[in-house]
């Protein structure tokens, strides 16, 4: 079975538009994390959220953590071609060393 | 160098060769994890070292063998391998206990062909 969910698993928009990418769990993190991922290379991290319930923004990407500490949201405002990429949730359980990777969002923006 | 280099980035071995991926970060990091990627798969956890000892094996078939000879180099011997094994390896770093902050670092990943 699959840790986390994310949703949807492709997404191909037009540059300008805003999209919501989702990652759904029914395990409680200690942590999440967005990563992106471009072809041929690592994830990089993107941000870290630890409270429930907490918002966090980096330029036009919007991270929020559920109240629950179950599931996290990225909404992208006004997507760039420079967007494209694998979006990845990571979530961190109380044990430590322990990092369940999502399914991926990968994100298209068509210029 | 900064942050974590992986060499080398691509390889290509048949099914009785015996190769070896390899690991360094230069983040003062004392964990170091090693990641499969395969398409349409989700990263799936291989091997965790914290402070040097391993402390997960998700089960991996023993013909991925890791080595951790110090806090900064990480390396994956392989042997044997089939076909199936074919993905991108992918090493990660992180700062475990009360200082980390449970955050994964990444290398750019060596693209494994098994012929």
């Amino acid at each position: 079975t699959q840790l986390l969910e994310q949703s949807p698993q492709f997404l191909s928009i037009q540059e300008g538009e805003n999209l919501t990418v989702y990652c759904n769990s029914s395990s409680v993190f200690s942590s999440l994390q967005w990563y992106r991922q471009e072809p041929g290379e690592g994830p990089v991290l993107l941000v870290t959220v630890v409270t429930g319930g907490e918002v966090k923004k980096l330029k036009r990407l919007t991270f929020q953590f559920g109240d629950a500490r179950k599931d996290s949201s990225l909404h992208i405002t006004a997507a760039q071609p420079g967007d494209t990429g694998l979006y990845l949730c990571a979530g961190e359980r109380n044990t430590g060393n322990q990092f369940y990777f999502g399914t991926g969002t990968s994100l298209t923006v068509i210029p | 160098e900064t942050g974590v280099t992986q060499t080398p980035r691509h390889l290509v071995m048949g099914m009785t060769n015996k190769k070896s991926l390899k690991c360094e970060q230069h983040l003062g990091h004392n964990a170091m994890y090693w990641y499969k990627q395969s398409a349409k798969k989700p990263l799936e956890l291989m091997f965790v070292y914290s402070l040097e000892e391993r402390v997960e094996n998700n089960s991996v078939p023993s013909r991925f063998s890791p080595e951790c000879p110090n806090s900064s180099h990480l390396f994956l011997h392989l042997h044997t391998l089939q076909p199936e094994d074919s993905a991108l390896y992918l090493c990660a770093s992180s700062q475990d206990g009360s200082r980390g902050t449970g955050e994964l670092f990444f290398g750019e990943g060596s693209r494994l062909t098994v012929l």
